[in-house]
C-alpha cells in the first residue's frame, strides 16, 4: 500500500492567481495521476505524471493551465494556473505501486475554492 | 472508449439492513479490473473491494461483496448489516488491464445514506 499526503488541504484563492499542490507518496511508486472532482461530481482524470518525463494529459486538459512535475518516485506537484471561479474542485493525487494489484491509492485531496 | 454507469444518484437503508449499489460498464476487452470506492465527507477515497474480470468467483470483504456478471457487464455491491460509518458515496470504477499505466475511470458515484 501507499499513504499520500497532499498540502494544501483547502484554500481559497483569487481569480487570475495560480496555486500549487504538493503530494508526497511514503513509498516509491511508480505511475502517479492527477484527478479534478467538480462539485458532487465523480472524478475525472487531469493527467498521467511518469518519473522523468513530460506528463501526459486527458482530452480538455492542458499543460499551460494544470503543469505537472514528477521529480522523482515520491513526489508530484500540480498548479491551477490563471484560476477562475469555474476551477473551484476538489483535486485528488493517486499512485499505483510496483506491486500492482489494480487499484490506484489516494491522498485525501485538495479543497480549493475560486473567488 | 470504456464507460462506466452507475443508475442510482442515492440510496437509503437502515442500519442492519442490506442494500445494493449497482454499476453496468462498456468495454470491447475482456480482461480488466472492477472496484468499489467509498468517499465518505473526509474526501478520502478509499478502496472497498476489488475483482478481476477472469475470476469468477464474486469478491468479498467481510460485509461487503460483489455480484459480477462478466456477460451482462454488470459489477454490483452489496452492503449487508449496515453502519452508519457506511454512509458516504460509492463509486465504481474500471482498469483496463491492456492498460499499463494503471488509470482508473470512475462512475458518477452512488450516496448512500443510513438511517438509525
Amino acid at each position: 500500500s501507499a499513504v499520500i499526503s497532499q498540502k494544501p488541504s483547502r484554500d481559497i484563492c483569487q481569480r487570475g492567481t495560480s496555486l500549487t499542490i504538493q503530494c508526497q507518496v511514503d513509498s516509491q511508486v511508480t505511475m502517479m495521476f492527477w484527478y479534478r472532482q467538480q462539485p458532487g461530481q465523480s472524478l475525472t482524470l487531469i493527467a498521467t505524471a511518469n518519473q522523468g518525463s513530460e506528463a501526459t494529459y486527458e482530452s480538455g486538459f492542458v499543460i499551460d493551465k494544470f503543469p505537472i512535475s514528477r521529480p522523482n518516485l515520491t513526489f508530484s506537484t500540480l498548479t491551477v494556473s490563471n484560476m477562475s471561479p469555474e476551477d473551484s474542485s476538489i483535486y485528488l493525487c493517486s499512485a499505483r505501486t510496483g506491486l500492482d494489484t489494480g487499484e490506484l491509492f489516494f491522498g485525501e485531496g485538495s479543497r480549493l475554492t475560486v473567488l | 472508449a470504456q464507460t462506466v454507469t452507475q443508475s442510482q444518484p442515492e440510496m437509503s437503508v437502515q442500519e442492519a439492513e442490506t442494500v445494493t449499489l449497482s454499476c453496468t460498464y462498456d468495454t470491447s476487452e475482456s480482461d480488466y479490473y472492477l472496484f468499489w470506492y467509498k468517499q465518505p465527507p473526509s474526501r478520502q477515497m478509499i478502496l472497498v473491494i476489488r475483482q478481476e474480470a477472469y475470476k469468477q468467483q464474486n469478491a468479498t470483504e467481510n460485509r461487503f461483496s460483489v455480484n459480477f456478471q462478466k456477460a451482462a457487464k454488470s459489477f454490483s455491491l452489496k452492503i449487508s448489516d449496515s453502519q452508519l460509518g457506511d454512509a458516504a458515496m460509492y463509486f465504481c470504477a474500471y482498469r483496463s488491464a491492456r492498460d499499463s499505466w494503471g488509470k482508473l475511470q470512475f462512475g458518477a458515484g452512488t450516496q448512500v445514506v443510513v438511517t438509525p
